[in-house]
Formats: C-alpha cells, structure tokens, sequence
C-alpha cells in the first residue's frame, strides 16, 4: 500500500495553461506539504496544511493555490504556468511524536 | 550564508569504508534534525532523526549532533555501493514546522 501518492507521476504541458496535482496520504497523519525541488536539488517548501488549515504559505507567486479539501488529500493548482515553474514537486505528510515527514513520488513537471 | 549548508560532493568512499557526511545549520533555535537519503529520480526517504546533542546510532548509521556548534553529521559504516545516492539534511525548529533542507552531498561508494 502507498502511503503517500500523487498524481499524475510527469506532466508536460505548454506555457499558459493551468494544471493541478493531487496528493493522497493515507497514514492518518494531520499535516501535509507540498515542496518544489528544481533541476539542482534543491527542495524548498511552499506550502502546508494542518487538518485542512494553510499554516506554511512560503514566498510562492500566487499563480499557485493549494487546496485540502480533507486531512488526507492536499492538492495544487498552477495558473498560467511558467518555463520557471519546471521541476519535480513532491507531496509530503507527517505524524506521530516526532512529526517525520514522508514524501510521495513526486510529481515530474515540464513546461515547455 | 545559507541556512543548511552541505558540501554538494561528490563524496567517493570505497566500498567498506566510513563515509562521514557533515551539515551546518545557522538558526540557533533548530529543535529537529533528520537525513534523508534520496536516489536519483526518486523521493527523499528518512535514515534518521536527531534531537538531543550526542549521537545516536541505527543500524550502520550514526547521526552526531552537536548544538552548540550548530552542526550535525552523519557516518555510514561499512559503506556499500547501495548506499550511493544524495544525502539530504533538513533541520526544523519544532514539530509540525517546515523542515529547511540543505542541498545535499552526493555519496559515491565505489567497488
């Protein structure tokens, strides 16, 4: 069973358009996170839901728009997509008394 | 200066050896302190956690934590090519917070 899931795994669309990416955990855990990591590694976050409430929104342009509609789905809508916008986003959940986070999959996104 | 610094690598150990990875932080008030390791094209998956300075040990992974010197490193012990891959450091400030991560050191265990 996968604990942490996304869909879709590559996403490859032309600048302009708009594309969602969706996150599913199920290890019961009460926070999610979306990440962005670029083509040098380097994984930065940008956004985080506590039992459906934003409680990290990171300096992100607001052509990115998370939503979680419950505890265990966090999903994430891109306007108007950008070449810069082109990197792999991973979904992350966490729990239990140290609060780890385990990621998903990761979501392979190309702007062409 | 970057938050979570990590010398980017590539760090190549022979296979058997102790690979020693190391990571400085720069926020004094850091609680939480965790390694991944993440292959290529793949996610990052946790080794391990460290909260308290000293060291702790799981399996042939040690994390060292040493507060006062804001930094925290972790050893690989008898090193096996399975063990290549990016070592991620990611440093939080208490539970439920955004983790910060470093940009990772690569590890090359040759044969």
């Amino acid at each position: 069973d996968t604990a942490v899931s996304q869909t879709p795994k590559y996403l490859v669309t032309q600048m302009g358009n708009d594309k969602s990416i969706k996150c599913e955990q199920n290890l019961g855990h009460d926070t999610m996170y979306w990440y962005k990591q670029d083509s040098k590694k380097f994984l930065k976050i940008m956004f985080s839901y506590n039992n459906k409430e934003l409680i990290i929104n990171e300096t992100v342009p607001n052509r990115f728009s998370p939503k979680s509609p419950d505890k265990a789905h966090l999903n994430l809508h891109i306007n108007s997509l950008e070449l810069g916008d082109s990197a792999v986003y991973f979904c992350a959940s966490s729990g239990g008394p140290q609060e780890t986070q385990y990621f998903g999959p990761g979501t392979r996104l190309l702007v062409l | 200066q970057k938050e979570v610094e990590q010398n980017s690598g590539p760090l190549s150990v022979p296979e058997g050896a102790i690979a020693s990875l190391n990571c400085t932080y720069s926020d004094r008030g850091s609680q939480s302190f965790f390694w991944y390791r993440q292959y290529s094209g793949k996610s990052p998956e946790l080794i391990m956690f460290i909260y308290s300075n000293g060291d702790k040990e799981d399996g042939r992974f040690t994390a060292q934590l040493n507060k006062a010197s804001q930094y925290v490193s972790l050893l690989i012990r008898d090193s096996q090519p399975s063990d290549s891959a990016t070592y991620l450091c990611a440093v939080g400030r208490g539970t439920a917070s955004k983790l910060t991560f470093g940009t990772g050191t690569r590890l090359q265990v040759t044969l």
